[in-house]
């Protein structure tokens, strides 16, 4: 069956440094990856979207990678502020998965000031 | 970006009663929308996908006469919780996908709903 994993456990990092999160995905063959942002009792917030023809994609200190051989995408935020804190969920689709948009479980990021 | 309304934002019903929430579009036309719940310390799960004019396509092992989905026009879809229970409980929130539903583009969230069934 289709799966989406994030690491369930949560980033810990200091300001300023880079944070780097991974989605990997099995059984998907995704023409789209997409990041969203997550705070607390709010809906999910679009970042970023690349396409499977795409290697990379930035946008100011966002930065997402996707390798459609090792299955997997990730997620760098450079400079990384308190601010940045939130839970971040990714979410293969197209292709095979057809319109839908199914997320992983999401990675909480936490940045210490 | 484009605005998704969702009311209520928090709601406290009681056990047996039915639940209505409203998922608005408010400055472009969705054809599609998707509903998802959220437990607590867990990601979102899709419960439906709903298209304007047609009937929803609800995922697996989630009861279409429970959770009923309404999308009666390009600007609003309605997730109804009939005949709630305590496990109902949880945060809903709707999105909606560019026209037509493609996921070349960015869905945009309504701010969700918190139910709470006593």
């Amino acid at each position: 069956s289709q799966k989406i994993e994030q690491n369930s456990e949560a980033l810990n990092i200091q300001e300023g440094k880079t944070a780097t999160l991974t989605c990997n995905y099995t059984n998907y063959s995704p023409a789209y990856l997409q990041w969203y942002r997550q705070d607390p009792g709010r809906g999910p917030v679009f970042l970023l979207l690349i396409r499977e023809n795409e290697k990379e994609k930035r946008k100011e200190r966002l930065k997402v990678t996707f390798d459609t051989t090792l299955k997997q995408s990730l997620f760098h935020i450079t400079a990384s502020q308190p601010a940045d804190s939130a839970t971040y969920l990714c979410a293969p689709t197209g292709g095979d998965s057809s319109y839908k948009l199914i997320f992983g479980s999401g990675t909480r990021l936490l940045v210490r000031p | 970006g484009a605005v998704v309304s969702q009311h209520p934002s928090w709601v406290i019903c009681k056990s047996g009663t039915s639940v209505k929430i409203e998922c608005r579009s408010l400055d472009f036309q969705a054809t599609t929308m998707f509903w998802y719940r959220q437990f607590p310390k867990q990601s979102l799960m899709l419960m439906a996908t709903s298209n304007e004019g047609s009937k929803a396509t609800y995922e697996q092992g989630v009861e279409k006469d429970k959770f009923l989905i309404n999308h009666a026009s390009l600007t609003l879809s309605t997730l109804t919780v009939t005949s709630a229970h305590p496990e109902d409980s949880s945060f809903y929130i709707c999105s909606a996908a560019g026209t037509g539903g493609r996921v070349n583009t960015e869905a945009f969230f309504g701010q969700g709903t918190r139910l709470t069934v006593v």
